[in-house]
């Protein structure tokens, strides 16, 4: 089965430094990865996919992502964090030809001002 | 363009109630899923459709779940008798047929006392 793993529970950072959130995978064949990003109260809002190409993926909010074969992993990143970051990311990998999504528990991003 | 729609967004029922929660997906996408994300986890796949038809309910614990989509566009889950376990957000999300981004709408808050 395909999965995702998100190690962290929490990732605290101060304003205006480097944000990184991170994820591995495990999947048969080739990966379909997603970051969503979940506000309180909110559904999950799509930030960005790899499919396939260019290792480095550019979503919304200035939010990217940097797919790595070897480590199976696919980081989500953005140069310079900002207090309305601050929301709960999911990491997520397609499963079977029907499109099902298998989410990562969760990391709570938390920018201090 | 208007978002996924969900209602209601709040509900609270006691054990061995019986519940319902509706979904409008985004006009034209043909497939509709419904997640369940319990507190401190990812969300979790419970069925997918396909306009009116049923492509994935393996997760979906049928003695107590249900759900329909008549017409091909809203559609409506529902629990019968519901457990404390059941106590979670229902997302609902929606996608063009064969598309990997899908688009959530805010949730339903199920509390079962």
């Amino acid at each position: 089965a395909q999965s995702v793993a998100q190690p962290e529970d929490q990732v605290n950072v101060a304003e205006g430094n480097p944000l990184t959130v991170k994820c591995t995978y495990s999947v048969s064949g080739n990966p379909y990865l997603f970051w969503y990003v979940q506000y309180p109260n909110r559904g999950l809002q799509f930030l960005l996919k790899y499919i396939t190409g260019d290792n480095l993926v550019k979503g919304s909010y200035g939010f990217e992502a940097e797919f790595n074969k070897s480590q199976t992993s696919f980081h989500l990143k953005k140069p310079s964090a900002l207090v309305s970051d601050s929301a709960l990311y999911f990491c997520a990998v397609r499963e079977g030809g029907n499109n099902r999504l298998a989410f990562g528990k969760g990391n709570q991003v938390v920018v201090i001002p | 363009e208007a978002g996924v729609a969900q209602s209601p967004r709040y509900k609270i029922i006691e054990k061995r109630q019986s519940v319902a929660f509706w979904c409008n997906p985004i006009s034209g996408h043909a497939t509709l899923y419904w997640y369940q994300q319990i507190l401190g986890q990812g969300p979790k796949l419970l069925i997918q459709f396909q306009n009116n038809g049923v492509v994935d309910d393996s997760q979906l614990p049928k003695d107590r779940f249900s759900a329909e989509r008549l017409k091909g566009v809203d559609s409506t889950l529902k629990i019968q008798p519901a457990k404390l376990e059941d106590s979670a957000v229902y997302l609902c999300a929606s996608s063009f047929q064969g598309a990997d981004t899908q688009y959530f709408g805010p949730g339903t808050r199920l509390t079962v006392l």
